[in-house]
This record gives structure tokens, C-alpha cells and sequence, in this order.
């Protein structure tokens, strides 16, 4: 099955205590993002990747980190978290075949930070 | 201003009705409208996709663009109670890779 996978889908952390969310892609797509979606604020990008070590920044980059070795992963990391991290965080990819704009989207994780 | 705004809902429909949702924008160089859906505990999904000015039909949903006035809605005929869910409106500059700007989503109840 064609499908984003993201882990954790659920964690709670305290401030400071560095984590990594994993992103796993098995389309063969070449662009990854990462979204947070918090109340009232929809959908807002954090970092994107057109290609394999190819990474941008989106809107929100700050306090995150991303790495893309390989196609098929592109890992969020946070280096030290702090509560305003609270969120709800989507990995997505798309591909020249499905349409750019085609997003796939994973479960999402829920991340708490104390 | 937002760039782009959309009316938080809840909105909350019997069964069978004509469900309207809508988003305005600001930003004219947007050429691509989207709508994803996205249930509860679940990622978005891409319900409807047009280009330019128009509309587009698929099933009991059509997708509505009007450039003119920086407006997209999204109708849905003969609403079920599977159809509830956040409805996230969808906006790109262009086709190939690029930033999609979503709005802040429509929380849909359709009850039997």
C-alpha cells in the first residue's frame, strides 16, 4: 500500500530532551515536507526537500531541524524542544507523477513537550 | 490581512443537505485550488484539485473557483454522515514543486 509513515504517532517529552520524528515514503517521491497544524492556524510548513540532500526551509523553521540521506526518509528533529512545540505534526510527500501538488500525507504524530 | 481565510465551522448539517464551504484569498499569482478532507485522528487527503476559474464536478462534490473575486467553494450534494469531517481548503502558485498555503479548515458534523 502507497502510504507516508510517521513515528511516533504519540509522545510527551519534557523541555530540552532532543527527538526525532521519523518520516518513511514508499511512493519513490521526490518531494518531502513537514507541516505543523495547530488550532486556528491550519497547516503551516516547516521544512521541505525537493531531493535527496536537497532541504529548505518552510515557514516555521525555527527550533528544527531535517536531513534527507536518503528518497525515502526525511526525519524531524528537534534539537531542544520547548512547549511552544506543542503540535500536531504532518510528514507529507508528492511526486512528478501523481501531480506536485498531490499531497500524500501521513497519520500525523502528537507531540507534547512539558 | 490573511492570506488566505476560511470559516472555522463547526458547521453542523442533517443528513441529504447541500453543504456550502468557502475560502477567501488574497494572494492573486494562486493558480491551483484545492480542497483535502481530513478525519479525525487522520492526515489530509486531496478531495478535490482545479486549475484557473471554474468549476469541477466529481460525484456529490464540486469544487467552485471565481479568480475575479478571490473565492473557492466546495459544495457538497445529498451530505452523509461519512462526510464528516475538516475540510481544508488548498492554494499553490503553480504546478511543479512549490509551498501549498492551506487554510485553517471547516469542521464538518453531518448527523443521520
Amino acid at each position: 500500500e502507497a502510504q507516508v509513515t510517521q513515528n511516533p504517532r504519540y509522545l510527551i517529552t519534557v523541555t530540552g530532551k532532543k527527538l526525532t520524528v521519523t518520516c518513511s515514503q514508499n511512493m519513490n517521491h521526490e518531494y518531502m515536507s513537514w507541516y505543523r497544524q495547530d488550532p486556528g492556524l491550519g497547516l503551516r510548513q516547516i521544512y521541505y526537500s525537493m531531493n535527496v540532500e536537497v532541504t529548505d526551509k518552510g515557514d516555521v523553521p525555527e527550533g528544527y531541524k531535517v536531513s534527507r540521506k536518503e528518497k525515502r526518509n526525511f526525519p524531524l528533529i528537534l534539537e531542544s524542544p520547548s512547549p511552544n512545540q506543542t503540535s500536531l505534526y504532518f510528514c507529507a510527500s508528492s511526486g512528478r507523477y501523481s501531480g506536485a501538488n498531490v499531497l500524500t500525507f501521513g497519520a500525523g504524530s502528537r507531540l507534547t513537550v512539558l | 490581512q490573511k492570506e488566505v481565510e476560511q470559516d472555522p465551522g463547526p458547521l453542523s448539517v442533517p443528513e441529504g443537505a447541500i453543504v456550502s464551504l468557502n475560502c477567501t484569498y488574497s494572494n492573486s499569482a494562486f493558480q491551483y485550488f484545492m480542497w483535502y478532507r481530513q478525519y479525525s485522528r487522520k492526515g489530509p487527503e486531496l478531495l478535490m484539485y482545479t486549475y484557473s476559474s471554474g468549476n469541477k464536478e466529481d460525484g456529490r462534490f464540486t469544487a467552485q473557483v471565481d479568480k475575479s473575486s478571490k473565492y473557492i467553494s466546495l459544495f457538497i450534494r445529498d451530505s452523509q454522515p461519512s462526510d464528516s469531517a475538516t475540510y481544508l481548503c488548498a492554494f499553490a502558485v503553480s504546478g511543479g514543486y512549490n509551498k501549498l498555503i492551506f487554510g485553517a479548515g471547516t469542521r464538518l458534523a453531518v448527523h443521520p
